[in-house]
């Protein structure tokens, strides 16, 4: 069974600095990974698709790396804004085609 | 496209009173996913289905709860009877094939069973 974890769990830090934000898991036959923001009550919203031949994808102020063989995967946001808080989640697209997510990272950007 | 569709946004109801939730996935979309989301349980995969077939249903916690996808544009997602602990957020999302590429995500029922 894929077991996807994110590090850490909650991270708060002052606006312009960059944002790491970790998912590992645990069974490197995947097809692909995404990373979803989720802002409170409201649903998911995609950000960046990797599929498991690349090793990463950037939009705007966003990167995602991906290293398939170790089980881990980095959303860097760089220069944070206010408007970049919220709850950042992996999923993991496996071979038997379920997605797999992880129990994300709430992340609050102080002005 | 609209993009992924849910009805309603909120039910609440009363215990062992049967709930049906919609949804419409984005057009030319073929698999289909309806997960729960808990505080305690994070997002859990209740099943999912590619081409109107039930592919897994393994996640669906009881036989209180029932999945339907008679055609390529609705699946409902039924839960009789319900129960306080079934009180949740529950999501479909929708990709274009079974593997490779993106799913996107409806805004979500909240369900709420007093």
């Amino acid at each position: 069974k894929q077991e996807v974890t994110q590090i850490p769990a909650a991270l708060s830090v002052p606006e312009g600095e960059n944002l790491v934000l970790n998912c590992s898991f645990t069974d490197s036959a995947i097809y692909n990974l995404q990373w979803f923001r989720q802002d409170p009550g409201k649903g998911l919203t995609s950000l960046l698709l990797i599929q498991s031949s690349q090793r990463e994808q950037t939009s705007g102020r966003l990167n995602a790396s991906l290293d398939k063989s170790s089980g881990r995967s980095t959303l860097y946001i760089a220069a944070s804004q206010p408007g970049d808080s919220a709850t950042y989640l992996c999923a993991v697209r496996s071979n038997d085609y379920k997605l797999s997510f992880g129990a994300g990272t709430t992340v609050t950007v102080r002005a | 496209d609209a993009g992924v569709i849910q009805s309603p946004r909120h039910e609440v109801t009363e215990m062992g009173q049967e709930v049906t939730l919609r949804c419409k996935p984005i057009s030319g979309h073929n698999s289909l996913f309806w997960y729960r989301q808990t505080m305690m349980r994070g997002l859990e995969l209740l099943i999912y289905f590619n081409n109107n077939v039930p592919i897994d249903d393994s996640g669906m916690p009881e036989d209180r709860f029932s999945a339907k996808m008679p055609n390529a544009s609705f699946s409902t997602l039924k839960i009789q009877p319900s129960e306080p602990r079934d009180s949740a957020v529950y999501f479909c999302a929708s990709s274009q094939n079974r593997g490779a590429t993106e799913a996107f995500f409806g805004q979500g029922t909240r369900l709420t069973v007093v």
